[in-house]
């Protein structure tokens, strides 16, 4: 069975702080690897999406991501935060024939201005 | 740009009665999707849906529940028996290739 870890519950920065938000995720076949967010009061939106190739994918509002197959990791960055970014972000997994996504805790993000 | 709605966005209920959460997925996607988040806890996989049958289900989706898809629009989760502990936020989600897209959630409260 698949299963993902977010190690940060909850993590507060001032703006234009560098992030990352650590995933780890345990299933030794092949994955498909995605970063959610909820900003307050809205839905899940998709904020990257890793599938193959480069492992280091680019997402919506200049977050990034980097899949380290060896660590079996995928940490979401960005190098600048705004307050904007103040929402709840998911690391999710499927793969190995599963359809539905696995998700981590969550991890609570909040930027002082 | 097309989303996936949710109603209502909160139900309440009584312990032992059957409730159904609706879902209208974006038009032109195959693959249906429900989830649940109990209070403080993982977004859970519940089940899977695609050509009008069930394609996954996690140990969490037993008899009590149900899926359907009564038309070409909506996407049904029912309830039969509700327990306190089908407290949750419910997220229905469907995809055409290979993003699932989120509804905005319905709130069960069993009491």
């Amino acid at each position: 069975a698949q299963s993902v870890s977010q190690h940060n519950h909850h993590v507060i920065l001032s703006e234009a702080a560098s992030l990352e938000l650590g995933c780890n995720y345990s299933y030794g076949g092949t994955v498909n690897l995605f970063w959610y967010v909820q900003y307050p009061g809205q839905h899940l939106q998709l904020l990257l999406k890793y599938f193959s190739g480069d492992p280091l994918v680019k997402g919506i509002k200049g977050f990034e991501a980097e899949f380290i197959k060896s660590k079996f990791s995928f940490n979401l960055r960005k190098p600048s935060v705004q307050w904007s970014d103040t929402a709840e972000y998911f690391c999710a997994v499927n793969g190995g024939g599963a359809d539905g996504l696995t998700f981590g805790k969550g991890t609570h993000l909040i930027i002082q201005p | 740009e097309p989303e996936v709605t949710q109603t209502p966005s909160h139900q309440v209920t009584q312990m032992g009665q059957e409730v159904i959460l609706r879902c209208v997925p974006i038009s032109n996607h195959l693959y249906f999707y429900w989830y649940r988040q109990i209070l403080g806890q993982k977004v859970e996989f519940l089940v899977s849906f695609y050509n009008n049958e069930i394609s996954e289900k996690s140990e969490i989706f037993d008899d009590q529940f149900s899926v359907e898809r009564p038309d070409g629009s909506n996407f049904t989760l029912k309830i039969r028996s509700t327990k306190l502990e089908d407290s949750a936020m419910y997220f229905c989600a469907s995809r055409n290739s290979d993003t699932q897209y989120f509804g905005p959630g319905t709130r069960l409260t069993v009491l």
